[in-house]
């Protein structure tokens, strides 16, 4: 069974700290890995995109990695601030473009 | 560009009453998609359409049903409903390449089933 795995469930850290998101996902076959972001009672806004042939991307303060053979994705935020605050999803496309499995999500505090 | 619309933002029904949600997408995707997000259990894929004319069932289907007649529009219909069908729901929009389809969200409707 495919499952896309985010630990913690939720993380505080103290403003200013360089900080990695955890994503994980048992099967390999994967076509991207795609990173959101989620504040509360608002939809999801895409962060980073990694194809399968890629090793990462960046945005501004972010970036995202992914290791197909470990099963593992992170994202890496760089001098976090308040405004980085919300609840982090990752999401595997697999087969199609419909088939896409979603993480939980980690929930972010940065106390200022 | 407006992006994903969804309309409308709130709702509350009672048992055995019927709704329409609407989404709508201005970036000419052709796949959309309706989720819904539970506390504890993420998001979960309702139906999906690969274009105008077609849909498909996602993962949790059952007591909804979607219409896609126009491209930019994908409708979610609750014939009959239930206080299991209490949640926040999602529309998105991507295109049709798996490698590349990175997933636009509406900002959601919030439904109440007394």
């Amino acid at each position: 069974k495919q499952e896309v795995t985010q630990i913690p469930a939720a993380l505080s850290v103290p403003e200013g700290e360089n900080l990695v998101l955890n994503c994980s996902f048992t099967d390999s076959a994967i076509y991207n890995l795609q990173w959101f972001r989620q504040d509360p009672g608002k939809g999801l806004t895409s962060l980073l995109l990694i194809q399968s042939s890629q090793r990462e991307q960046t945005s501004g303060r972010l970036n995202a990695s992914l290791d197909k053979s470990s099963g593992r994705s992170t994202l890496y935020i760089a001098a976090s601030q308040p405004g980085d605050s919300a609840t982090y999803l990752c999401a595997g496309t697999y087969s199609s473009a419909s088939k896409i499995i979603f993480g939980s999500g980690t929930r972010l505090s940065i106390r200022p | 560009n407006a992006g994903v619309t969804q309309t409308p933002k709130f709702r509350v029904l009672k048992t055995g009453q019927s709704m329409t949600l609407l989404c709508a997408q201005d970036m000419n995707h052709e796949y959309m998609y309706w989720y819904r997000q539970d506390p504890g259990m993420g998001l979960r894929l309702i139906h999906y359409s690969v274009g105008e004319g077609t849909t498909a069932k996602g993962e949790v289907p059952d007591g909804y049903n979607v219409s896609r007649l126009k491209k930019q529009n994908f409708l979610l219909g609750l014939e009959s409903a239930a206080p299991s069908q209490t949640s926040v729901y999602f529309c998105a929009s991507g295109l049709a390449d798996r490698s590349y389809n990175e997933q636009f969200f509406g900002p959601g409707t919030r439904l109440t089933v007394l």
